[in-house]
């Protein structure tokens, strides 16, 4: 089965890069799109990178999306992170048998 | 503007049944593949179900395979989720998310608010 993983949490300060990994096991990452979904606690998961490294209208472009065939992983890289990013992060894109597969999310706190 | 309204959630007994809803609006549902995807308390995201724009497919997670099953109605604007079997570890907030197309490309691109479902003795 297709399978994406994430680290449980990463931090970095305020202004700093951060990148958030999402390695694809059981079956190729550029296979198919991956997606990134930010939730903040308490609401609704909002999208901030669709089809590897599309931005949806209102994302900065602070927010970028890449994948890396090599490694079988996709990546989130935030530049100039600021408090309000803090929250958690999922990868998401599907798999050959037409099944959605999310990450285990990775908390993001901006120390 | 999009609209995706659930309903149906509570508190059910083990191997009870429920059914979701979720109202569409502000755009042409059957333009859409429709999915659910839930989230135990405390949790990660999951994927549940999906349904095509025209109703022809529909595909499942393992977990819910065989107990759930997803629906729409285009003449109502509405797509269902039957639970059937139910079990403590379907315990979550199921919510309906908008596929960004009609033969899905898995890219949820809008979320309605969730509704809690607790299986409980």
């Amino acid at each position: 089965n297709f399978m994406l993983t994430q680290p449980h949490s990463v931090s970095e300060s305020p202004g700093k890069t951060v990148i958030i990994p999402c390695t694809g096991s059981g079956g190729s990452i550029a296979s198919s799109y991956v997606q990134w979904y930010r939730q903040r606690p308490g609401s609704v998961p909002t999208t901030v990178i669709y089809e590897d490294q599309k931005r949806p209208s209102g994302v900065p472009d602070r927010f970028s999306g890449s994948i890396d065939s090599s490694s079988n992983s996709a990546s989130l890289t935030i530049s100039g992170l600021e408090p309000e990013d803090e929250a958690d992060y999922y990868c998401q894109s599907y798999d050959n048998d037409n099944r959605g597969v999310f990450g285990g999310g990775t908390k993001l706190t901006v120390l | 503007q999009v609209q995706l309204v659930e309903s149906g959630g509570g508190v059910v007994q083990p191997e009870r049944s429920l059914r979701l809803s979720c109202a569409a609006s502000g755009f042409t549902f059957n333009n859409h593949g429709m999915h659910w995807v839930r989230q135990a308390p405390g949790k990660g995201l999951e994927w549940v179900a999906v349904v095509w724009y025209d109703s022809r497919n529909t595909y499942y997670s393992d977990s819910v395979k065989g107990r759930f099953t997803i629906s729409r109605d285009n003449s109502r604007n509405t797509v269902h989720l039957q639970m059937n079997s139910l079990r403590p570890e379907d315990t979550a907030v199921y919510y309906c998310a908008r596929d960004h197309k009609g033969w899905p490309t898995y890219y949820f691109d809008n979320w309605g608010q969730g509704t809690l479902v607790t299986v409980h003795s």
